[in-house]
């Protein structure tokens, strides 16, 4: 069935220093990918979203990257800040489905000042 | 320009008791969707929503779950007969047609 997966759990960086965030897909047909931001006691917030046909996305500080050939994904977070710690997931999706997210486990991100 | 508000935020029921959980979508989004989540895991797809449709609901429990988007007023999540499993965090999100979802800050429901 389908299942979205991360890597590692937690990840602990200097503050400044670059992050990255993987995750692994199982579903060969989804193409659309949205990473979220979750701080404690808040919803999900969106980041950055890449479709299939794309391989590279850059937003402000943080760039999305797909690799399709073995189906994984991940987040860089350039210089990252104390406000940058939250857990983050990744989500996909069929565009022409019902747009339903799958959502992997998260990963816990912790800078050290 | 309000984002996606969701009420109570926090919810404290009984076993047995119903609870009523209320999503508003953001203006000019028609989809709704609702998703649980268990501490430290990631959310689950329960429904999908359009006014006064479910489009898909393969993510929710067969019984004691409910959820409606009427023409008129906010997004129900209904639970009926609660059991302490159903303590979660529940988000709603909604978006345009083939959109990005964007979520509201969900509502808490714990279970005595």
């Amino acid at each position: 069935g389908e299942s979205v997966g991360l890597h590692l759990p937690t990840l602990s960086v200097q503050e400044g220093d670059n992050s990255i965030i993987n995750c692994a897909y199982s579903n060969s047909a989804s193409d659309y990918f949205i990473w979220y931001k979750q701080e404690s006691g808040k919803g999900p917030q969106f980041i950055i979203d890449i479709r299939s046909n794309m391989d590279k996305r850059q937003g402000q500080r943080v760039t999305v990257l797909l690799n399709k050939t073995v189906k994984h994904l991940s987040l860089q977070i350039a210089a990252t800040q104390p406000g940058d710690s939250a857990v983050y997931f990744c989500a996909e999706s069929t565009i022409q489905g019902a747009q339903k997210l799958v959502f992997g486990q998260g990963t816990r991100l912790t800078i050290n000042p | 320009n309000a984002g996606v508000m969701q009420n109570p935020r926090h919810l404290v029921r009984r076993r047995g008791q119903e609870a009523r959980l209320r999503c508003s979508p953001m203006k000019g989004h028609s989809h709704v969707y609702w998703y649980r989540q268990l501490p430290e895991e990631g959310l689950k797809f329960m429904v999908y929503l359009q006014k006064e449709n479910i489009i898909d609901e393969s993510g929710m429990p067969k019984e004691r779950f409910s959820a409606e988007f009427p023409k008129e007023g906010p997004s129900i999540l209904r639970i009926q007969q609660v059991v302490r499993g159903d303590s979660a965090a529940y988000f709603c999100a909604s978006s345009g047609l083939k959109e990005t979802q964007y979520f509201g800050p969900g509502t808490r429901l714990l279970v005595l």
